[in-house]
């Protein structure tokens, strides 16, 4: 089983629909959880942590289930600029580092 | 505010030629450095990471090494590239090794 795994979708989604998107981890200890978006070809960048208590930025709100070892990413009104593949990333606590998905790939459309 | 650099930006080498990839940070000091790769249509993974001058942790057998010769500078280097060095090269940074990782542009490297 892989450590962190997510749907490599893609997800097409017309503008302005809600899309929701799970990850899961394997690992009980894992201690901190983030969201990152990767456009084609650029580098990641982060778009939001997760925290236990669930967040919210914007359109985008981040919740943690640690008794089912999940976490997940809603998105409300989506944009076409919302188009990404979505990385899930879980640090298990231990010599730096980040264990990170394959992403799920979102394309939003007019 | 923290930037960091890496250049080329683009980088075609022939089977067994040299490396040499270059990361600067900018804007901190003492950060936890990392170099990652990324194969077309993969997840990311951790080749080396830093967390002071000199101190390097490899976390996968290959033949790439890495060293940091000054505090926000992190190289990424190899004596005879494979065909399967090809991939996006990413370095980034952290304050500490909890917390969030700050990715530079990417050198996207082929061997051919």
């Amino acid at each position: 089983r892989k450590e962190v795994e997510q749907d490599p979708g893609p997800f097409n989604v017309p503008e302005g629909a809600t899309v929701a998107f799970n990850c899961t981890y394997s690992n009980s200890a894992s201690q901190s959880f983030f969201w990152y978006r990767q456009d084609c070809r650029k580098e990641p960048k982060l778009l939001m942590s997760v925290y236990s208590s669930g967040n919210e930025d914007g359109r985008f709100t981040a919740q943690l289930n640690r008794a089912s070892q999940y976490i997940s990413l809603l998105i409300r009104d989506s944009k076409l600029s919302d188009s990404a593949t979505y990385l899930c990333v879980v640090n298990i606590g231990s010599n730096y580092q980040l264990i990170w998905g394959a992403g799920t790939k979102l394309i939003i459309k007019p | 505010s923290q930037t960091i650099h890496q250049w080329p930006a683009t980088l075609v080498q022939p089977v067994g030629s040299p490396l040499s990839l270059e990361c600067t940070v900018e804007g901190t000091s003492n950060p936890n450095l990392y170099w990652y790769r990324q194969a077309a249509g993969r997840g990311l993974q951790l080749l080396f990471y830093s967390v002071g001058i000199g101190q390097i942790s490899s976390e996968v057998p290959q033949n790439l090494s890495a060293s940091r010769p000054q505090d926000r500078q992190f190289i990424l280097s190899s004596k005879k590239l494979l065909l399967s060095d090809s991939g996006f090269y990413l370095c980034a940074w952290s304050v500490d090794g909890q917390g969030e990782q700050y990715f530079g542009p990417g050198t996207r490297l082929t061997v051919t």
